[in-house]
């Protein structure tokens, strides 16, 4: 299982604002290590959404922010779109498994 | 922009040997200070980091596959590769290569991805 822990799935109607939490431990966001998000659309890659908790590459679109606190992350859709249908992972570095570390991934659902 | 593309068979026999090569297009890996990743995703499941490669040829492997990886780096051609020993079918997955990025050692980001290869393992 991941050591980083996402909720299986959230849904939300057009337009509104869904929020996609990433739980992780002192071993990986709470000993400061940054989180990153990637959204997958099915059959696809994943893509860059957040870097370094709260920046967006350029091209994505400001309705993604993203949050980092103690030993939790936050990604939050605004303004939901049927586009934004796809799988959600965060990412981060865990020292005690010397390894990079993605979340269970969530899935979003525009009812 | 810079993009990446996996190439190598799609089914392996149990036992042998993967082996997937990633072409790098659109910059040099040589070029600033990125590494190199391959991150693997079973079928219908999460994304798994298998390790990465500096073009200096430096590596580092996650430690429940660092027994049966390694990676290579050739910047002539610019691209890098990964081989993966005495696979199972557990082995079989979505395979992809990335670029990764940073602002300092706390901040390790992938960006782009190739768009992946399916590897098989069956006989």
């Amino acid at each position: 299982q991941s050591v980083l822990t996402q909720p299986p799935s959230v849904s939300g109607a057009p337009g509104q604002r869904v929020t996609i939490s990433c739980s992780g431990s002192s071993s990986n966001i709470g000993e400061g290590y940054e989180v990153h998000w990637y959204q997958q659309v099915p059959g696809r890659a994943p893509k860059l959404l957040i870097y370094g908790s709260t920046n967006r590459p350029s091209g994505v679109p400001d309705r993604f922010s993203g949050s980092k606190s103690g030993t939790s992350a936050s990604l939050v859709l605004t303004g939901l779109q049927a586009d934004d249908e796809a799988d959600y992972y965060c990412q981060s570095f865990d020292s005690s498994l010397t390894a990079y570390v993605f979340g269970s991934g969530t899935k979003v659902t525009v009812l | 922009q810079v993009q990446l593309q996996e190439s190598g068979p799609g089914l392996v026999k149990p036992s042998q040997t993967l082996s997937l090569t990633c072409t790098v297009s659109g910059g040099s890996m040589s070029s600033g200070g990125n590494f190199w990743s391959w991150i693997r995703q079973h079928p219908g499941k999460g994304l798994e980091w298998i390790g990465y490669t500096y073009s200096s040829g430096n590596t580092y492997y996650t430690p429940s596959l660092k027994s049966r990886v390694s990676m290579s780096v050739d910047t002539s051609k610019n691209l890098f590769s990964l081989q993966l020993r005495s696979v199972t079918a557990a082995d079989t997955a979505i395979y992809y290569c990335a670029r990764g990025d940073y602002t300092n050692s706390w901040s390790n980001w992938f960006d782009p991805w190739g768009q992946g290869t399916l590897v098989t393992v069956s006989s």
